[in-house]
């Protein structure tokens, strides 16, 4: 019974370059949440995706950041051109349904640094 | 009026001694309280979660309390033990519309041997 799965675990960038998390949610889940947790603060929501859709973007930031969570296939957090300011660790949360009927269960994040 | 504001920031306790955390929300609309624990280079896990309609909610060591009038809640954690040391958030979030998490600080802390 795998939990949720996100790889890589840790990833280095150099400024400039693209980074692409994946988040694979548990058996049988079909919302995928991203949030970003910054050093020494709480996580932050940025976008919230059922399978082909978009739910709730308002987290993200307007340039350089997409998600996407195909028919099949994990869920993919993808930013463009990466600068330090991205260096955080990026969590994937899943849940059966929506909020109040399932609980959101957290992947271990991929630690994203950009040097 | 999205935000959860979460106090200490970083709490000991003894061994054995009760751990007390407080959040504050401001959104009426929340209806759904969790609260996360997370180890260094982990994830967070779900601990145990409240809905408004009850005022407390007990698991094993663990108790929220829950004051709607106030907007606020609280994790107790009984009989602290060293393996309880980590760091706690406190969430929020609507069961209509997006059910995005709306997270506290979050609280170090450190159970003392």
């Amino acid at each position: 019974n795998a939990g949720v799965m996100q790889n890589p675990r840790h990833l280095v960038r150099r400024r400039g370059q693209e980074a692409r998390l994946r988040c694979s949610p548990m058996k049988g889940h079909s919302h995928v949440y991203w949030y970003r947790q910054l050093p020494e603060e709480g996580l932050k929501f940025m976008v919230y995706l059922q399978k082909e859709n978009i739910i709730d973007e308002s987290g993200m930031p307007k340039e350089r950041f997409s998600a996407e969570f195909p028919k099949e296939g994990p869920s993919i957090l993808r930013i463009q051109q990466v600068v330090r300011g991205d260096s955080a660790a990026y969590f994937c949360a899943s849940s059966l349904g929506a909020g109040g009927v399932g609980e959101q269960y957290f992947g271990p994040g991929t630690r994203l640094t950009v040097t | 009026q999205q935000q959860v504001k979460q106090s200490p920031q970083s709490l000991i306790v003894q061994k054995g001694g009760i751990s007390i955390i407080n959040c504050a929300y401001e959104n009426t609309a929340f209806d759904y309280f969790p609260w996360y624990q997370q180890f260094p280079g982990k994830g967070p896990a779900l601990l145990i979660a409240i809905r408004p309609d009850v005022s407390e909610k007990k698991e094993g060591r663990f108790t929220i309390s829950f004051n709607k009038s106030a907007k606020q809640f609280s994790l107790h954690i009984m009989d602290s033990q060293p393996g309880d040391s980590a760091t706690y958030f406190c969430a929020a979030s609507r069961r209509e519309g997006a059910q995005k998490l709306v997270f506290g600080q979050g609280t170090r802390l450190t159970i003392n041997p």
